[in-house]
């Protein structure tokens, strides 16, 4: 059974450019949430989507930040311009709506130089 | 502010040296406290999910209580392939976590 895929697995890119993160949530889950973790603040939560409309997006931290949800199975994180304390881990995690477990992908390790 | 607060950030123990890990939590309708672990370059991997006071859950070597205020996550007897990182993670009502900075285990031969 294939758990949540992310894309890619690590990204560097120089400051000002744009990255896009991507990310498959396990097949049948309808809940789709972004986290970023980084050693000083831990992993804190961007943004979530149920059936692919987003419920909560406070947690994104400013305007250069975007995610979107397509279609059930993709969902896209994008930095526009990207800068260099966004220098994280970016995470991906799926969930049935209604039910609390929430499965990891791998992340993204973006590293902005 | 909600607030998810682990400590030690690190614990070294010996092989079948038993210790516990602590999560404290400020936070108003709790829905669900999770306990996950996460290896080096790997995403959280899902361990307890914890409902109300007085409630356990064990796996393994592994078990977790909650109170009021706070959960443990009590290691038994740990090998060294329960070294990791173990992160607490509160719900409210709403569906995203609330995670606590995590515990460093390094369980040595």
């Amino acid at each position: 059974d294939a758990g949540v895929i992310q894309s890619p697995r690590h990204e560097v890119t120089e400051m000002g450019q744009e990255v896009t993160l991507r990310c498959k949530p396990i097949s049948g889950h309808n809940s789709l949430f972004w986290y970023r973790q980084t050693m000083m603040r831990g992993l804190e939560l961007l943004i979530y989507f149920n059936n692919n409309v987003p419920i909560d997006d406070s947690g994104m931290p400013e305007d250069r930040f975007s995610a979107k949800m397509p279609n059930a199975s993709f969902s896209t994180l994008k930095i526009q311009p990207s800068e260099p304390r966004d220098s994280a881990v970016y995470f991906c995690a799926s969930s049935l709506f209604g039910q609390e477990t929430q499965y990891f992908g791998p992340g993204t390790r973006l590293l902005v130089l | 502010e909600d607030q998810v607060t682990q400590s030690p950030e690190a614990l070294r123990l010996q092989e079948g040296e038993s210790s516990s890990l602590n999560c404290s939590y400020t936070v108003s309708g709790l829905r669900g406290l999770f306990w996950y672990r996460q290896d080096p370059g790997k995403g959280p991997e899902f361990l307890f999910t914890l409902y109300s006071a007085g409630e356990e859950k064990e796996k393994e070597r592994l078990k977790a209580t909650l109170t009021k205020k706070e959960s443990f996550l009590h290691i038994t007897a740990p090998k060294p392939e329960d070294s990791a990182t173990y992160l607490c993670a509160v719900q409210l009502p709403g569906d995203g976590l609330t995670f606590g900075k995590g515990t460093h285990l390094i369980i040595q031969p």
